[in-house]
């Protein structure tokens, strides 16, 4: 119950356009859900996070959408760039807790 | 601020070794997460440490410990090294209190030979 599943594994996108990670989850008391984006040999960096009170939240060109009956939340990176080209992992987390994370997704933009 | 630091960057022990790894977080924050990356597990939760006590745990063997120092510095030891144990150990920083934002660390890069 504590799962996020995380898809797709990895995705190409070319430059400019829209790049759309999907989540899913089964525990109904994760309160938090925030996106972490990894370079090589760096620790995750948080990107944006999101409330279950909100169906949406954008910080620039990344957007979080949220779906509380179908307890699933996906990222959207709009105009992808080249530099945005890094690891993208999903995770959740209920009362403060620990951070459940999702498997990852390795996306690739093309110049 | 300065951002969260971890110390060594890179290790290589054996088998049977133990390490201790070190963490100093965010000026402020009083919660230091550990986590363990591999390519196989993913992100796995170690333990959590505010003010200076365990606040929560995560589903590792009892060769996994840390402990928390008066000025929120955290320092994780894993006894009797296994090949499995080889991973990315990250380290997250949280002020422990309200919004629950946690910052990585660039992580130590722990090899079991």
């Amino acid at each position: 119950q504590q799962q996020v599943k995380q898809s797709p594994q990895s995705l190409i996108v070319q430059k400019g356009g829209i790049s759309i990670i999907n989540c899913a989850y089964e525990n109904t008391a994760f309160d938090y859900f925030p996106w972490y984006q990894q370079f090589p040999g760096k620790g995750p960096a948080l990107l944006i996070a999101i409330r279950p009170d909100v169906s949406e939240k954008k910080e620039g060109r990344f957007t979080i959408s949220f779906n509380k009956s179908a307890k699933q939340f996906s990222l959207h990176i709009m105009d992808s760039q080249p530099g945005d080209s890094a690891t993208y992992f999903c995770a959740a987390t209920a009362g403060r807790r620990a951070l459940t994370f999702g498997s990852g997704t390795r996306l690739q933009v093309q110049p | 601020k300065a951002g969260v630091t971890q110390t060594p960057r890179y290790l290589i022990k054996t088998r049977g070794q133990q390490v201790t790894l070190s963490c100093s977080p965010i000026s402020g924050h009083r919660s230091v997460s550990w986590y363990q990356q591999t390519p196989g597990q993913g992100l796995q939760f170690l333990f959590e440490y505010f003010s200076e006590t365990q606040r929560n745990k995560g589903n590792f063997p009892g060769r996994f410990s840390g402990r928390q120092f008066s000025n929120s510095r955290s320092e994780m030891n894993v006894s009797t090294l296994e090949l499995g144990d080889s991973a990315l150990y990250l380290c997250a920083s949280s002020s422990g209190q309200g919004p629950y934002e946690q910052f990585f660390g660039p992580g130590t890069r722990l090899t079991v030979l």
